[in-house]
Protein backbone atom coordinates (compact mmCIF):
# COMPACT_ATOMS: atom_id res chain seq x y z
CA UNK A 1 0.00 0.00 0.00
CA UNK A 2 1.36 3.31 -1.03
CA UNK A 3 1.62 5.58 1.73
CA UNK A 4 2.49 9.40 2.09
CA UNK A 5 4.87 11.37 5.12
CA UNK A 6 5.05 14.38 5.16
CA UNK A 7 6.91 16.91 7.90
CA UNK A 8 8.28 20.44 7.50
CA UNK A 9 8.18 23.76 10.38
CA UNK A 10 4.70 24.70 11.16
CA UNK A 11 5.51 28.18 12.41
CA UNK A 12 7.25 30.72 10.37
CA UNK A 13 7.80 34.33 10.50
CA UNK A 14 6.37 36.98 7.87
CA UNK A 15 8.96 37.43 4.73
CA UNK A 16 10.18 33.45 5.87
CA UNK A 17 10.26 30.40 3.07
CA UNK A 18 7.93 27.99 3.74
CA UNK A 19 10.03 24.30 3.50
CA UNK A 20 8.08 20.88 3.24
CA UNK A 21 8.90 17.18 2.38
CA UNK A 22 6.15 14.42 0.98
CA UNK A 23 8.25 11.06 1.11
CA UNK A 24 6.32 8.23 -0.21
CA UNK A 25 6.49 4.70 0.76
CA UNK A 26 5.26 1.78 -0.87
CA UNK A 27 5.83 2.84 -4.58
CA UNK A 28 7.68 4.71 -6.74
CA UNK A 29 6.51 8.46 -8.05
CA UNK A 30 7.19 7.06 -11.70
CA UNK A 31 4.32 7.37 -13.55
CA UNK A 32 2.51 9.76 -11.48
CA UNK A 33 2.33 13.16 -11.58
CA UNK A 34 2.56 14.81 -7.18
CA UNK A 35 0.78 17.71 -5.74
CA UNK A 36 0.78 20.19 -2.69
CA UNK A 37 -2.61 21.04 -1.63
CA UNK A 38 -3.42 23.87 0.89
CA UNK A 39 -6.66 24.79 3.03
CA UNK A 40 -6.73 27.42 5.22
CA UNK A 41 -8.33 27.18 8.57
CA UNK A 42 -11.67 26.86 8.22
CA UNK A 43 -11.71 27.50 4.26
CA UNK A 44 -11.48 25.49 1.23
CA UNK A 45 -9.02 23.77 -0.63
CA UNK A 46 -6.31 25.46 -3.45
CA UNK A 47 -3.96 23.41 -5.17
CA UNK A 48 -0.45 24.80 -5.42
CA UNK A 49 1.38 23.11 -8.19
CA UNK A 50 2.69 19.42 -8.92
CA UNK A 51 5.66 17.63 -10.14
CA UNK A 52 6.94 14.33 -11.88
CA UNK A 53 9.26 12.17 -11.06
CA UNK A 54 11.38 13.90 -14.01
CA UNK A 55 11.39 17.29 -12.68
CA UNK A 56 8.16 18.23 -14.93
CA UNK A 57 6.30 21.45 -12.80
CA UNK A 58 2.74 22.75 -13.21
CA UNK A 59 1.87 25.84 -10.76
CA UNK A 60 -1.09 27.61 -10.22
CA UNK A 61 -0.79 31.04 -11.51
CA UNK A 62 -1.94 32.28 -8.23
CA UNK A 63 1.21 31.22 -6.92
CA UNK A 64 3.78 30.74 -9.04
CA UNK A 65 5.90 33.64 -8.59
CA UNK A 66 6.92 32.49 -4.81
CA UNK A 67 6.59 28.57 -5.36
CA UNK A 68 9.21 25.95 -6.08
CA UNK A 69 8.35 22.14 -6.38
CA UNK A 70 11.45 19.95 -7.25
CA UNK A 71 11.63 16.35 -6.76
CA UNK A 72 14.12 13.70 -5.82
CA UNK A 73 13.85 10.38 -7.28
CA UNK A 74 16.23 8.58 -5.80
CA UNK A 75 14.94 9.05 -2.35
CA UNK A 76 11.39 8.75 -3.75
CA UNK A 77 10.85 12.47 -2.03
CA UNK A 78 9.41 15.59 -3.35
CA UNK A 79 9.57 19.35 -1.72
CA UNK A 80 7.60 22.52 -1.66
CA UNK A 81 8.94 25.38 -0.74
CA UNK A 82 6.67 28.97 -0.83
CA UNK A 83 9.20 32.00 -0.21
CA UNK A 84 7.79 35.94 1.09
CA UNK A 85 5.18 34.28 3.25
CA UNK A 86 2.34 36.32 5.12
CA UNK A 87 -0.65 35.29 7.57
CA UNK A 88 -1.99 34.83 3.90
CA UNK A 89 -0.47 31.96 3.92
CA UNK A 90 -1.29 29.92 7.47
CA UNK A 91 -2.95 26.68 6.02
CA UNK A 92 -2.70 23.09 6.21
CA UNK A 93 -0.72 21.59 3.36
CA UNK A 94 -1.14 18.65 2.26
CA UNK A 95 0.98 16.79 -0.44
CA UNK A 96 -1.21 14.13 -2.62
CA UNK A 97 -0.70 12.27 -6.06
CA UNK A 98 -2.04 13.66 -8.87
CA UNK A 99 -3.05 12.76 -12.35
CA UNK A 100 -6.63 14.07 -13.33
CA UNK A 101 -7.69 14.21 -9.48
CA UNK A 102 -5.93 13.73 -6.14
CA UNK A 103 -5.16 11.02 -4.47
CA UNK A 104 -4.63 11.52 -0.69
CA UNK A 105 -3.45 7.79 -0.23
CA UNK A 106 -2.53 6.76 3.18
CA UNK A 107 -0.90 8.52 5.86
CA UNK A 108 -1.10 11.85 4.13
CA UNK A 109 -2.18 13.67 7.21
CA UNK A 110 -1.66 17.34 6.36
CA UNK A 111 1.01 20.00 8.18
CA UNK A 112 -0.32 22.92 10.06
CA UNK A 113 1.94 25.85 8.92
CA UNK A 114 1.31 29.10 10.84
CA UNK A 115 2.42 32.49 9.67
CA UNK A 116 1.57 35.31 12.53
CA UNK A 117 0.16 38.30 11.19
CA UNK B 1 -10.23 30.75 -13.15
CA UNK B 2 -12.99 31.62 -10.35
CA UNK B 3 -13.48 28.12 -8.03
CA UNK B 4 -16.43 25.98 -9.01
CA UNK B 5 -19.74 26.85 -7.52
CA UNK B 6 -21.43 24.22 -4.78
CA UNK B 7 -24.09 25.13 -2.30
CA UNK B 8 -22.73 25.60 1.21
CA UNK B 9 -24.76 23.21 2.97
CA UNK B 10 -27.01 20.73 2.13
CA UNK B 11 -29.01 17.91 4.77
CA UNK B 12 -30.78 15.21 4.76
CA UNK B 13 -32.50 12.26 7.51
CA UNK B 14 -31.20 8.98 7.28
CA UNK B 15 -32.15 6.92 4.85
CA UNK B 16 -32.57 9.82 2.23
CA UNK B 17 -30.71 10.69 -1.26
CA UNK B 18 -29.37 14.21 -1.12
CA UNK B 19 -27.72 15.88 -4.38
CA UNK B 20 -24.94 18.26 -4.23
CA UNK B 21 -24.03 20.11 -7.13
CA UNK B 22 -20.83 22.06 -8.47
CA UNK B 23 -21.39 24.52 -11.57
CA UNK B 24 -18.41 25.78 -13.70
CA UNK B 25 -18.01 26.92 -16.89
CA UNK B 26 -17.18 25.75 -20.61
CA UNK B 27 -13.37 25.76 -19.14
CA UNK B 28 -13.61 23.39 -16.71
CA UNK B 29 -16.65 21.21 -16.06
CA UNK B 30 -18.39 21.72 -19.19
CA UNK B 31 -15.09 20.59 -21.17
CA UNK B 32 -13.54 17.64 -19.60
CA UNK B 33 -14.95 14.77 -18.06
CA UNK B 34 -12.14 15.03 -15.40
CA UNK B 35 -14.29 16.20 -12.09
CA UNK B 36 -13.74 14.56 -9.09
CA UNK B 37 -15.23 14.98 -5.72
CA UNK B 38 -13.49 14.13 -2.12
CA UNK B 39 -15.39 13.93 1.06
CA UNK B 40 -13.80 15.43 4.16
CA UNK B 41 -14.60 15.16 7.89
CA UNK B 42 -13.53 17.21 10.57
CA UNK B 43 -9.53 17.78 11.00
CA UNK B 44 -8.61 14.45 8.59
CA UNK B 45 -7.19 14.81 4.66
CA UNK B 46 -9.74 14.50 1.64
CA UNK B 47 -10.40 11.64 0.23
CA UNK B 48 -11.36 10.78 -2.99
CA UNK B 49 -14.92 9.43 -3.68
CA UNK B 50 -15.53 10.30 -7.32
CA UNK B 51 -13.28 10.43 -10.42
CA UNK B 52 -13.30 11.06 -14.06
CA UNK B 53 -17.40 12.49 -13.55
CA UNK B 54 -19.05 9.33 -12.32
CA UNK B 55 -16.04 6.35 -11.58
CA UNK B 56 -15.47 5.25 -7.72
CA UNK B 57 -12.68 3.63 -6.25
CA UNK B 58 -11.88 0.51 -4.97
CA UNK B 59 -13.37 0.71 -1.54
CA UNK B 60 -15.45 3.53 -2.09
CA UNK B 61 -19.70 3.23 -0.79
CA UNK B 62 -22.14 2.72 -4.12
CA UNK B 63 -23.82 4.78 -2.04
CA UNK B 64 -21.87 7.96 -3.81
CA UNK B 65 -22.81 8.72 -7.67
CA UNK B 66 -21.67 11.27 -9.79
CA UNK B 67 -23.42 12.69 -13.13
CA UNK B 68 -22.57 15.94 -15.53
CA UNK B 69 -24.55 17.74 -17.15
CA UNK B 70 -23.40 20.65 -19.11
CA UNK B 71 -21.08 23.18 -17.21
CA UNK B 72 -22.68 21.55 -13.16
CA UNK B 73 -21.55 17.92 -12.35
CA UNK B 74 -23.10 16.26 -9.04
CA UNK B 75 -22.52 13.71 -6.67
CA UNK B 76 -25.73 12.22 -5.43
CA UNK B 77 -25.52 10.56 -1.52
CA UNK B 78 -27.93 7.56 -1.44
CA UNK B 79 -29.46 5.59 2.12
CA UNK B 80 -27.95 8.73 3.87
CA UNK B 81 -25.65 7.30 6.60
CA UNK B 82 -24.62 9.20 9.97
CA UNK B 83 -20.88 8.99 8.65
CA UNK B 84 -21.78 10.74 5.86
CA UNK B 85 -21.67 13.61 7.67
CA UNK B 86 -18.97 16.17 6.18
CA UNK B 87 -17.61 18.51 4.03
CA UNK B 88 -17.63 17.79 -0.13
CA UNK B 89 -15.50 19.58 -2.69
CA UNK B 90 -15.48 19.34 -5.89
CA UNK B 91 -12.66 19.43 -8.77
CA UNK B 92 -12.24 19.86 -12.26
CA UNK B 93 -9.05 19.25 -14.23
CA UNK B 94 -8.39 21.33 -17.42
CA UNK B 95 -5.74 21.23 -20.18
CA UNK B 96 -5.73 25.16 -19.10
CA UNK B 97 -4.14 26.92 -16.44
CA UNK B 98 -4.74 26.29 -13.35
CA UNK B 99 -5.06 22.73 -14.38
CA UNK B 100 -6.93 22.31 -11.18
CA UNK B 101 -9.51 24.32 -9.72
CA UNK B 102 -11.69 23.04 -6.36
CA UNK B 103 -15.45 23.90 -5.68
CA UNK B 104 -16.06 25.92 -2.64
CA UNK B 105 -17.35 23.24 -0.66
CA UNK B 106 -20.80 22.15 0.76
CA UNK B 107 -20.95 20.83 4.02
CA UNK B 108 -23.18 17.95 4.44
CA UNK B 109 -25.40 17.53 7.53
CA UNK B 110 -27.48 14.36 8.53
CA UNK B 111 -30.68 15.14 10.84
Amino acid sequence: QVQLKQWGAGLLNPSETLSLTCAVYGGSLSGYYWSWVRQPPGKGLEWIGEINDSGTTNYNPSLKSRVTISVDSSRNQFFLRLSSVTAADTAVYYCARSGRYFDWLAGGQGTLVTVPS
Amino acid sequence: QSALTQPASVSGSPGQSLTISCTGTSSDVGGYNYVSWYQQHPDKAPKLMIYDVSNRPSGVSNRFSGSKSGNTASLTISGLQAEDEADYYCTSYTTSSPLYVFGTGTKVTVL
